[in-house]
């Protein structure tokens, strides 16, 4: 079936250090690939999306592109901010069909 | 910007007994979608709702569990008979349709964290 597999966190960073979180995922077919993130106290909300093979999303500096020959989504960014402290969550979706996502990462940046 | 609303934010029931969870999708959208996620465990989909019925559910929304648009505004999951099993934190979301089709993207509310004793 469809799957996604993230890195176990807690994720702990310094202020402007590099930020990778891992995502795999297992699908039949062309999923749509999704990164969600979940500050304290809200919803989730939409950080970036990739649509088909080596789009690459991106968005307030983070990004990710789709790697088919590798079933992978790794976000990335270049220069982590204390307030990118939350819970990043990867998700994928088939045509028709609701979300499946990992497990969540925080993410904790200390200054 | 607009946003989904859920409420309450945190709900503690007996075992056995009926919850309402309630949540308002933003307004001009037509999908909604109910959503949980155990502790430490993932976010699962339960159910997707569009043009007043069930669209899709999961093998985890059973007959315990029901939904319903009971007016222009509101969107609300009940179970019927709670069990431990259920404590969760419930995530509400909805969708836009562009062009005639749903889109991919899903705005989704904080949650409501029930807790079942």
């Amino acid at each position: 079936g469809n799957s996604v597999t993230q890195m176990e966190g807690p994720v702990t960073l310094s202020e402007e250090a590099f930020l990778t979180i891992n995502c795999t995922y297992t699908a039949t077919g062309y999923p749509s690939l999704f990164w969600y993130v979940q500050y304290p106290g809200e919803g989730l909300q939409l950080l970036l999306k990739a649509t088909k093979a080596d789009d690459k999303g991106s968005n307030k500096g983070f990004e990710a592109t789709y790697r088919k020959e590798t079933t992978s989504f790794h976000l990335e960014k270049g220069s982590v901010q204390v307030s990118d402290s939350a819970v990043y969550f990867c998700a994928l979706k088939k045509a028709g069909t609701a979300l499946i996502f990992g497990k969540g990462t925080t993410l904790s940046v200390s200054s | 910007e607009p946003e989904v609303t859920q409420t309450p934010s945190h709900q503690v029931t007996q075992m056995g007994q009926e919850v309402i969870l309630r949540c308002v999708p933003i307004s001009n959208h037509l999908y909604f979608y109910w959503y949980r996620q155990i502790l430490g465990q993932k976010v699962e989909f339960l159910v997707s709702f569009y043009n007043n019925e069930i669209s899709e559910k999961s093998e985890i929304f059973d007959d315990q569990f029901s939904v319903e648009r009971p007016d222009g505004s509101n969107f609300t999951l009940k179970i019927r008979s709670t069990k431990l099993e259920d404590s969760a934190m419930y995530f509400c979301a909805s969708s836009p349709m562009r062009e005639g089709y749903r889109t991919d993207t899903q705005y989704f509310g904080p949650g409501t964290r029930l807790t079942v004793l």
